[in-house]
């Protein structure tokens, strides 16, 4: 079974630093989807960034960029020049590439970030 | 604005009210889902609806009913609720091909307090 596994509940950074979230996840699948959703306190979910397991290079959008390391089955989700409104919560999740009717999305148990000014 | 709408955004019963959560999708979409977000727990896949068809019921009690009238809505009907279903309530969408890859997008949610 696909699990996916967030390990820090909580971090904190200052404001305009970088920092960076982690992720691991477990499949024996080769062709697979990662993504970052953020949740902030108006609690809409939003897609960050996602990933196709079969690209080598690493998905950028703007100040979010992912370390992508297939073999260690990682997925770090970096943010640079952090600002006030990037505090939420940070979900990891990750789908079959070829999905059948019964497959769904996985979603790790989530990191909350905190900026502070 | 992601397209996916929920109402009401709080809503609060009593244990022998009935009520309903509505979600509608603006995107197109041909599956549609309820989630529950509980503090310090997991998101939890509730129901699935691929093209108006429930596909997934993950052991959710009876006391949550889901209704998917059409691919744009999907509702989910409340009665006799107990205080630890107390929880965030998301619905989401997608356009799920055979054999291709699920981006879901979701609603901001309905905040649910039994009391």
């Amino acid at each position: 079974a696909q699990t996916v596994t967030q390990s820090q509940p909580e971090m904190s950074v200052q404001e305009a630093e970088t920092v960076t979230l982690s992720c691991t996840y477990d499949t024996s699948e080769s062709d697979y989807y990662l993504f970052w959703y953020k949740q902030p306190p108006s609690r809409q979910m939003i897609l960050v960034i996602r990933q196709e397991a079969y690209k080598q290079q690493n998905a950028t959008e703007n100040r979010f960029s992912v370390n992508f390391q297939k073999a260690a089955k990682s997925f770090s989700l970096k943010i640079s020049d952090s600002q006030l409104g990037d505090a939420a919560m940070y979900f990891c999740a990750y789908t079959r590439g070829q999905m059948n009717r019964d497959d769904k999305i996985i979603f790790g148990k989530g990191t909350r970030l905190h900026i502070l000014p | 604005e992601t397209g996916v709408t929920q109402t009401p955004r709080h809503l609060v019963m009593g244990m022998t009210n009935k009520k309903s959560l509505k979600c509608e999708q603006h995107l197109g979409h041909n599956a549609m889902y309820w989630y529950k977000q509980s503090a310090k727990k997991p998101l939890e896949l509730m129901f699935v609806y691929n093209f108006k068809e429930q596909t997934e019921n993950n052991s959710v009690p009876s006391r949550f009913s889901p209704e998917c009238p059409n691919s744009s809505h999907l509702f989910l009907h409340l009665h006799t609720l107990q205080p630890e279903d107390s929880a965030l309530y998301l619905c989401a969408s997608s356009q799920r091909l055979a054999g291709g890859r699920d981006i879901q997008y979701f609603g901001a949610g309905t905040r649910l307090s039994v009391l």
